[in-house]
């Protein structure tokens, strides 16, 4: 199985300030056939199923704001928020699907308003 | 615009079976290029995956999980399902449904149904 953890496991972060958010595989989720990292990023607000904001590692879902960015490759991974948001509170959980449909998530990263 | 929906009992006694039903619309059930899975999440933790079927029947269950769980799917009505046995108070969570692309990332999930397992 592959194994995904997160740093830290909680953050505050200034309105307008950047956040963050590590991933980590405990092996390679970089496919070599077709170069891609299977790596999803999700917010999670409360009461609410998660939704998709990054994947194939740095590929922003339509609709998404672009002051999220993913970058990473094979084991290590970010997910970066710009300019924080007040609505950008949530936790966020990183995905991986290379050994899809066997999915596992990251143990999720709370962020906060400092 | 594809829309995923749980129903199924909320509360269920301990050691009894969890059976959940996922209603699929906007989108056929039988696309080559999806799988149907269930996620649960226990009050104030993360994510995990229970398992997934593909149109044609066949499954692939969370290890952890295994003995336990029968993921089906009825493409006459557009739905599929998650039979859970000898629930424990462990089991608690909110259980989601979801679709995945078959080589790739969840794309779509339901609003998700709270499950209580309590004598």
């Amino acid at each position: 199985d592959i194994v995904m953890t997160q740093s830290p496991d909680s953050l505050a972060v200034s309105l307008g300030e950047r956040a963050t958010i590590n991933c980590k595989s405990s092996q390679s989720v970089l496919y070599s056939s077709n170069n891609k990292n299977y790596l999803a990023w999700y917010q999670q607000k409360p009461g609410q199923p998660p939704k998709l904001l990054i994947y194939w590692a740095s590929t922003r879902e339509s609709g998404v704001p672009d002051r999220f960015s993913g970058s990473g490759s094979g084991t290590d991974f970010t997910l970066t928020i710009s300019s924080l948001q007040a609505e950008d509170v949530a936790v966020y959980y990183c995905q991986q699907y290379y050994s899809t449909p066997l999915f596992t998530f990251g143990p999720g990263t709370k962020v906060d308003i400092k | 615009q594809l829309q995923l929906q749980e129903s199924g009992p909320g509360l269920v006694k301990p050691s009894e079976t969890l059976s959940l039903t996922c209603t699929v619309s906007g989108g056929s059930i039988s696309s080559s290029s999806y799988y149907w899975g269930w996620i649960r999440q226990p009050p104030g933790k993360g994510l995990e995956w229970i398992g997934s079927i593909y149109y044609s029947g066949s499954t692939y269950y969370n290890p952890s999980l295994k003995s336990r769980v029968t993921i089906s799917v009825d493409t006459s009505k557009n739905q599929f399902s998650l039979k859970l046995s000898s629930v424990t108070a462990a089991d608690t969570a909110v259980y989601y449904c979801a679709r995945s692309q078959t080589t790739s990332y969840v794309d779509y999930w339901g609003q998700g149904t709270l499950v209580t397992v309590s004598s």
